[in-house]
């Protein structure tokens, strides 16, 4: 079955980094778009990041553009997110999700929680 | 990359109908029919309940629908159940970017 699978996440102080990992399984990594989304406490989901399959073009929130990179190596079957510059306001859960085409992201993983306080 | 507006709250009784909006513009809801509908209890990961506005993914239920007229997008919930009780977000591409909506608390009474 379908599986992703986030870690990484972590306190950290702000202006600090940190990578996530997203581990895929149950389905042929490469055939598919990948996304990033994040919910802050108490708040609703928030489209990060996607990354197309080849992992050749991306497409970023502007609230994360110029400090968070998102990558891919198919041959581990893994997303990435390099997350630099911190704020606090990027506390929240990271998500994990697959594209099915049409923009749907069709399974998420459990989440990962980031927080960035000193 | 405004977020859709949904209403924060809708509640409906056990076997009742509930319909959730969600409203953007013509960049958004109104220009493509790629608008989704997640399901989302606390602590799990979100569920996809329909996508490109009216389908929906195997193993939803035909309880839950969608429908789009102009910039508004609807997700109705038929025959409510217990369960049906989670928060709910429609998204939608704007361009190639993808916007999501606040989110809206459906109570099961």
């Amino acid at each position: 079955q379908v599986q992703l699978v986030e870690s990484g996440g972590g306190l950290v102080k702000p202006g600090g980094s940190l990578r996530l990992s997203c581990a895929a399984s149950g389905f042929t990594f490469s055939d598919y778009y990948i996304s990033w989304i994040r919910q802050a406490p108490g708040k609703g989901l928030e489209w990060v990041s996607y990354i197309s399959k080849s992992g050749d073009s991306v497409k970023d929130a502007d609230s994360v553009k110029g400090r968070f990179t998102i990558s891919r190596d198919n041959a581990k079957k893994s997303l990435y997110l390099q997350m630099n510059s911190l704020r606090a306001e990027d506390t929240a859960v990271y998500y994990c999700a697959r594209v099915r085409g049409g923009y749907a992201l069709d399974y998420w993983g459990q989440g990962t929680l980031v927080i960035v306080s000193s | 990359q405004s977020a859709l507006t949904q209403p924060p709250s809708a509640s409906g009784s056990l076997g009742q109908s509930v319909t959730i909006s969600c409203t953007g513009t013509s960049s958004d809801v109104g220009g493509y029919d790629y608008v989704s509908w997640y399901q989302h209890h606390p602590g799990k990961a979100p569920k996809l309940m329909i996508y490109e506005v009216s389908k929906r993914p195997s193993g939803v239920p035909d309880r839950f629908s969608g429908s789009k007229s102009g910039n508004t997008a609807s997700l109705t919930v038929s025959g409510l159940q217990a369960e049906d009780e989670a928060d709910y977000y429609c998204s939608s591409n704007a361009g190639s970017n993808l916007v999501f909506g606040g989110g809206t608390k459906l109570t099961v009474l």
